[in-house]
């Protein structure tokens, strides 16, 4: 079965920081979902990534895909805190499986 | 554009009742996927539905079960209510066809609590 597996699971930043969440998945796939969920709400669709060395970039986050190493980065680049949220990332087609999420908080 | 509606947002029932929850998908999506999210467990896939078929399931007991109908609209079932039930579900909708990137698009979720 396919597994999703992000980290860190909890990111704690100082706003003006830059870091990255990774999201490994265990079977072939050249595509791959980001998405954000803020605290009691759904989930919005990030960046829709659809094949090897694609890369999106909106604001401060930039995602990128290597299917190869079966491997999705979502990096932050100076943080600020309107983007604390949990993002997940999503693999699959028509029974999309996603990662256990990545709840980031972003601290003045 | 209206976007994928689920009813209804917050319901609470007892141990041993069933439930049933709607969802109606953007105008012009066919697959419809249901998901449970819970603290401990996350997001788990249910089920997905095309043009009134279930094309895939995921690994829930048979006290599961949804439907398509011919307008797409979706409705999942939960019998036998467990307390381990409670969680938020979530539909989401997608586009099918030579224009499917296979993004999802989900509604605001029902809130089930189980007592």
């Amino acid at each position: 079965e396919l597994k999703v597996e992000q980290n860190p699971l909890f990111l704690s930043m100082q706003e003006g920081k830059n870091y990255t969440i990774y999201c490994n998945y265990s079977t072939t796939s050249d595509r791959l979902y980001w998405y954000r969920q803020d605290p009691g709400k759904s989930l919005e669709s990030l960046f829709v990534l659809l094949s090897n060395g694609a890369v999106k970039q909106e604001g401060r986050l930039m995602a990128s895909l290597d299917t190869k190493a079966r491997l999705s980065t979502l990096h932050i680049t100076a943080a600020v805190h309107d983007l604390s949220a949990t993002y997940f990332c999503a693999v699959g087609n028509n029974d999309m499986r996603f990662g256990a999420g990545t709840r980031l908080t972003v601290k003045p | 554009k209206a976007g994928v509606t689920q009813t209804p947002r917050y319901l609470i029932k007892t141990r041993g009742q069933q439930v049933t929850l709607s969802c109606s998908p953007i105008s012009g999506h066919r697959s419809v996927s249901w998901y449970q999210q819970t603290p401990g467990q996350g997001l788990q896939f249910l089920f997905e539905y095309f043009s009134e078929t279930q094309r895939n399931k995921g690994n829930f007991p048979g006290r599961f079960s949804g439907r398509q109908f011919s307008n797409s609209r979706s409705e999942m079932n939960v019998s036998t209510l467990e307390l381990g039930d409670s969680a938020l579900y979530l539909c989401a909708s997608t586009l099918q066809g030579a224009m499917n990137t296979g993004e999802l698009f989900f509604g605001e979720g029902s809130r089930l609590t189980v007592l």
